[in-house]
């Protein structure tokens, strides 16, 4: 079964760090692309950073805070966030990036693991 | 950035009927657009991509259409297991970005 599963979420002081991590299951990690979406409570949804074997994109407002790293001897993505302010109190997912006829998408969603940025 | 606008922001309607959700991007991004559906809790689900391309599995009353600028997602005959929220998404630019959502609510 192809499967993504989030951890490492929790609470958190404004100005610290955190690393959460996503494992994939079930397929070929290492040759897809990689996401990271957040969602803040009541909101909508907010692409972070995406990585694939060569490239590594961030939102504009995110660089230089948070870096996309992955591990495919391990099948595992990562998400280090530093100088966490309670705007990045959200939910984060990993996704797959997947070429449908040409145009990328992303068809493979994790559960999400929560984030709070909270004194 | 391209912008994606949704409209409208909110819908409430009987099952059975046909909704329209419209997206408009910033600039053209041709039919490099996909759309999500959400439910409460769970996490985003994908129904079409390139515009108009049917995710397996995904219900055959769900559609895709547009090009450019405009798109629409429509629900021909809306069932209680659609209340959700949408979310257009564009592909054109590796710095994606997502609409703010369309809820739809059933009567």
């Amino acid at each position: 079964e192809v499967q993504l599963v989030e951890s490492g979420g929790g609470l958190v002081k404004p100005g610290g760090s955190l690393r959460i991590s996503c494992a994939a299951s079930g397929f070929p990690f290492s040759t897809y692309t990689m996401t990271w979406v957040r969602q803040a409570p009541g909101k909508g949804l907010e692409w972070v950073s995406s990585i694939s074997s060569r490239t590594i994109y961030y939102a504009d407002s995110l660089r230089g805070r948070f870096t996309i790293s992955r591990d495919n001897a391990k099948n595992s993505l990562y998400l280090q966030m530093d100088s966490l302010t309670t705007e990045d109190t959200a939910v984060y997912y990993c996704a797959r990036e997947r070429f449908l006829t040409g145009s990328a998408a992303f068809d493979i969603w994790g559960q999400g693991t929560m984030v709070t940025i909270s004194s | 950035d391209i912008q994606m606008t949704q409209s409208p922001s909110s819908l409430s309607v009987s099952v059975g009927d046909r909704v329209t959700i419209t997206c408009r991007a910033s600039q053209s991004i041709s039919n490099y657009l996909n759309w999500y559906q959400q439910k409460p809790g769970t996490a985003p689900k994908l129904l079409i991509y390139a515009a108009s391309g049917l995710q397996s599995g995904v219900p055959s009353r769900f559609s895709g259409g547009g090009s450019g600028t405009d798109f629409t997602l429509t629900i021909s005959s809306l069932q209680p297991e659609d209340s959700a929220t949408y979310y257009c998404q564009q592909s054109y630019s590796s710095l994606w970005t997502f609409g703010q959502g369309t809820k739809v609510e059933i009567k």
